[in-house]
């Protein structure tokens, strides 16, 4: 059973660095073909995707983002680690970490959701 | 890479089938047969329902039907249940191993 859940902390200041992490189990990032990808959903509004690592270490990143955005894995850990620079109010929402499969190419499952509110 | 469109809101009664519709461009859904629908209750986190256009995974009900022509996807739901109430978001592959999502329909069953 494959199983993700985020953490890191619930409010930030604006200007600050958010970092955020991914803990998972029931899968290896060394696997060929699996990755990890992050989604975000401000309150009331849609989902917006982030960031995805692969298995390979290759990293992609939303354009309108990329500037802000690092992705890392520590496969020893079973972790991803998401950082987001320049943190503005309108970061503030819900961050998901998602399970990436190659083959089937979907986000399934994903994690319960971090609240992170960007406030001075 | 802009949000994929979708309708705002849906409605339909119990045991009515709806469609949900998810335009991109060419440069997505279009070229890709890689859409992906996602369903999501209020406080919980997406449930993936379709993928590759028109597969289900394990364990999701074949009520959920997904299809594809040209720039625009569909996620069809026939016999319609209160359990369906949800949001939906697509999903596709956009090239260069970048993805986008849709902007989320809101399903009502009267």
């Amino acid at each position: 059973q494959i199983t993700l859940k985020e953490s890191g902390p619930t409010l930030v200041k604006p200007t600050q660095t958010l970092t955020l992490t991914c803990t998972f189990s029931g899968f290896s990032l060394s696997t060929s073909g699996v990755g990890v990808g992050w989604i975000r959903q401000p309150p009331g509004k849609a989902l917006e995707w982030l960031a995805l690592i692969y298995w390979d270490d290759d990293k992609r990143y939303s354009p309108s983002l990329k500037s802000r955005l690092t992705i890392t894995k520590d496969t020893s850990k079973n972790q991803v680690v998401l950082t987001m620079t320049n943190m503005d109010p309108v970061d503030t929402a819900t961050y998901y970490c998602a399970h990436f499969n190659w083959e089937y190419n979907w986000f399934d499952p994903w994690g319960q959701g971090t609240l992170v509110t960007v406030s001075s | 890479q802009s949000a994929l469109t979708q309708p705002a809101s849906v409605s339909g009664s119990p045991g009515q089938s709806i469609t949900i519709s998810c335009t991109g461009t060419s440069s997505d859904v279009g070229s890709y047969n890689l859409v992906s629908w996602y369903q999501q209750h209020p406080g919980k986190a997406p449930k993936l329902m379709i993928y590759e256009v028109s597969k289900r995974p394990s364990g999701v009900s074949n009520r959920f039907s997904g299809s594809k022509s040209g720039n625009t996807a569909s996620l069809t739901i026939s016999g319609l249940q209160a359990e369906d109430e949800a949001d939906y978001y697509c999903c596709s592959y956009a090239g260069s191993s970048l993805w986008v999502f849709g902007g989320g329909t809101k399903l009502t069953v009267l």
